[in-house]
């Protein structure tokens, strides 16, 4: 079974400043995707991110970039230029195909960060 | 685009009651997903629906939780009878293809039971 681990249950920066949260995995299969959610107060989960496992490339969108290191099976957020909107818990999480015809998510606990003006 | 919908958002309800839990997924998408958190854990996968078929129940905890989704719209998930351990938030996802891109979740309804 997959694992995914956030070692970091809360974190805090100073405004515009940058952050980086920590995020491994375990698996044996070859082929996955990984994805970094936000969920803010208002609890509504927003897509952050997504690395597919085969692309050597760290994906980055906007503020936000992964830094992914298959053979360390580790999956890292950093964003820079925090923002007050950025304070949300952030989600680590895995997909792969299930076998059912399904590709499931597994998360992990989830990093509180809270941006400090 | 209207994005996936749930309601209640909030719900107390005594021990060994029943609960109906709604989503509405975004308009056009065949796939339909639930995932809940209890308490301190981590975000489960409960199920997988493809239109109104079940594809993948695997994550469902017991026969106490009845999921539908009757013409492929929207999806009901009924805990009957309740117990305090049902507890939690529970989110429901949808996406267009088979989610390899990302599902787009709601904001969840939040479990409570006394």
């Amino acid at each position: 079974a997959q694992t995914v681990t956030q070692s970091q249950p809360e974190m805090s920066v100073q405004e515009a400043e940058t952050v980086t949260l920590s995020c491994t995995y375990d698996t044996s299969e070859s082929n996955y995707y990984l994805f970094w959610y936000k969920q803010p107060p208002s609890r509504q989960m927003i897509l952050v991110i997504r690395q597919e496992a085969y692309k050597q490339q760290n994906a980055t969108e906007n503020r936000f970039s992964v830094n992914f290191q298959k053979a360390a099976k580790s999956f890292s957020l950093k964003i820079s230029d925090s923002q007050l909107g950025d304070t949300a818990m952030y989600f680590c999480a895995f997909m792969k195909y299930s076998g059912a015809g399904s590709y499931q998510l597994t998360f992990g606990k989830g990093t509180k960060l809270s941006v400090i003006p | 685009e209207a994005g996936v919908t749930q309601f209640p958002s909030h719900s107390v309800i005594e021990k060994g009651q029943t609960v109906t839990l709604r989503c509405d997924p975004i308009s056009g998408h065949d796939n339909l997903y639930w995932y809940r958190r209890v308490m301190g854990k981590e975000i489960k996968f409960l199920l997988h629906f493809v239109k109104e078929s079940k594809q993948d129940e695997s994550g469902m905890p017991n026969n106490r939780f009845l999921a539908e989704r009757t013409g492929g719209t929207y999806s009901t998930l009924k805990v009957q009878p309740a117990e305090l351990e049902d507890s939690g938030v529970y989110f429901c996802a949808s996406s267009q293809g088979p989610g390899r891109v990302g599902y787009t979740f709601g904001s969840g309804t939040r479990l409570t039971v006394v």
